[in-house]
């Protein structure tokens, strides 16, 4: 069993739309929690992190920790075009990101 | 905000030369930097992390002598491809951790690597 899962997506939106992206985890030791966007051909930019359960909230971004279920979501309000990217859950484990396959979201007009 | 410049920011070389790609921290140090690979539409697999001063450590399957990595000073780290072959064309990018929000890793903007 893979540490992160994640559905790669595609994830395709129109603009305006709400959008939840997930992911599980298997180890129950991982204590905080990040989001990453991916534009294409560019390295990864952190979006949010959350370290407790429940939510937090920054923007049209709200990201959601359930370590009952280790599942932890990201949902995005209004989503605009410029969302379009990949995001990449990332608990660190051990000094080191171990990151999800990805979603890709595509947000159109 | 934390920043780290890797360069070049895509390459084409030959079959059988050697690349190297700088990762350097401009505004804080980093002792440790991580690598990771990226093929297309796929996740990012880490391949080894670099420590100042020491050797260092690879995933498993990463080949230590193809795949150099050197980390001479708290703002520098090189990783070099030998002998890169087509196979090797991918998307390289660094990573360290920059205490971002005292959790957070920043990333490199990564290098394009083609091998023809």
């Amino acid at each position: 069993q893979k540490e992160v899962e994640q559905d790669p997506g595609p994830l395709s939106v129109p603009e305006g739309a709400i959008v939840s992206l997930n992911c599980t985890y298997s180890n129950s030791a991982f204590q905080y929690f990040m989001w990453y966007r991916q534009y294409s051909r560019k390295g990864p930019e952190l979006l949010m992190y959350t370290y407790s359960s429940g939510n937090k909230e920054d923007g049209r971004f709200t990201a959601q920790v359930d370590k009952s279920s280790k599942y932890i979501s990201l949902f995005i309000r209004d989503s605009q075009p410029s969302d379009s990217a990949t995001y990449l859950c990332a608990p660190p484990g051990y000094n080191k990101l171990i990151f999800g396959a990805g979603t890709r979201l595509a947000v159109h007009p | 905000g934390a920043v780290v410049s890797q360069h070049p920011s895509w390459v084409i070389c030959k079959s059988g030369t050697s690349v190297k790609i700088e990762c350097r921290s401009l505004d804080f140090q980093a002792t440790t930097m991580f690598w990771y690979r990226q093929f297309p539409k796929q996740s990012l697999m880490l391949m080894a992390t670099s420590n100042e001063g020491s050797k260092a450590t690879y995933e498993q399957g990463v080949e230590k002598d193809k795949f150099l990595i050197n980390h001479a000073s708290l703002t520098l780290s090189t990783l070099t491809v030998t002998s890169a072959h087509p196979e090797d064309s991918s998307f390289y990018i660094c990573s360290a951790p920059s205490g971002t929000g005292g959790y957070g890793y920043t990333f490199g903007s990564g290098t394009r690597l083609t091998v023809v």
